[in-house]
């Protein structure tokens, strides 16, 4: 089946700092979605990016279909946006059966 | 209203019990779909209903039983749980199953099995 790798695993940054979060998957893919899970565990719809680039206020992404990754920016981070971030992915098959990703844990220091 | 409710939020339960989590949208959608997490994991599928048919179980065990009664609601009926049971459920809904839509995620319920 698909692999969904994410890097990297564990991010510490200070408040206002920028990052980059990767999805990396081995298949070629119908419907690629980025979340963040609170802390007390909602997963929270970022984008919904098979291809192309994104934005949504200090977050944007980029998915490069043809060389299977995507990359999540944050910008000027703030402390809500601690969390783990997830990739999903759907390949193949009619049914929107969502592959996560293995995570990004995420903590945004005042 | 992209919202998906989940109840309850907390649930602890002895391994001999039988209890429901439910699952409700009202964004018309017509899938739904649950995932189990357990602590420091992604969520991992475990059944898909479209249009009202289960279309998809992930050789879960029987002790996890689904049932969606109509398009807007979904529950997960649980007898006889296991200790490595425990982790949070997640309901979600996308509009028609296919593998190109939006899936929304509930709060999840979280699940302790004693």
């Amino acid at each position: 089946g698909i692999q969904v790798e994410q890097s990297p695993p564990d991010l510490i940054l200070q408040e206002g700092a920028n990052s980059t979060l990767r999805c990396n998957f081995s298949d070629s893919v119908n419907n690629l979605q980025w979340f963040h899970q609170n802390p007390w565990g909602q997963l929270i719809n970022l984008f919904y990016i098979p291809s192309g680039t994104k934005q949504n206020g200090r977050l944007s992404a980029t998915t490069v279909a043809t060389e299977r990754y995507s990359l999540l920016y944050i910008s000027s981070s703030q402390t809500t946006d601690s969390g783990v971030y997830f990739c999903a992915v759907n390949y193949g098959g009619a049914t929107n059966k969502l592959i996560f990703g293995t995570g990004t844990l995420l903590a945004v220091q005042p | 209203d992209t919202e998906v409710t989940q109840t309850p939020k907390h649930l602890v339960m002895g391994m001999t019990n039988k209890k429901s989590l439910k699952c409700e949208q009202h964004m018309g959608h017509r899938a739904m779909y649950w995932y189990k997490q357990k602590a420091k994991k992604p969520p991992e599928l475990m059944f898909v209903y479209s249009y009202e048919k289960l279309s998809i179980n992930e050789s879960v065990p029987s002790r996890f039983s689904p049932e969606c009664p109509n398009s807007s609601l979904l529950n997960l009926h649980l007898h006889a749980l296991q200790p490595e049971d425990s982790a949070l459920y997640l309901c979600a809904s996308s509009s028609a199953g296919t593998g190109f839509d939006t899936q929304y995620f509930g709060p999840g319920t979280r699940l302790t099995v004693l």
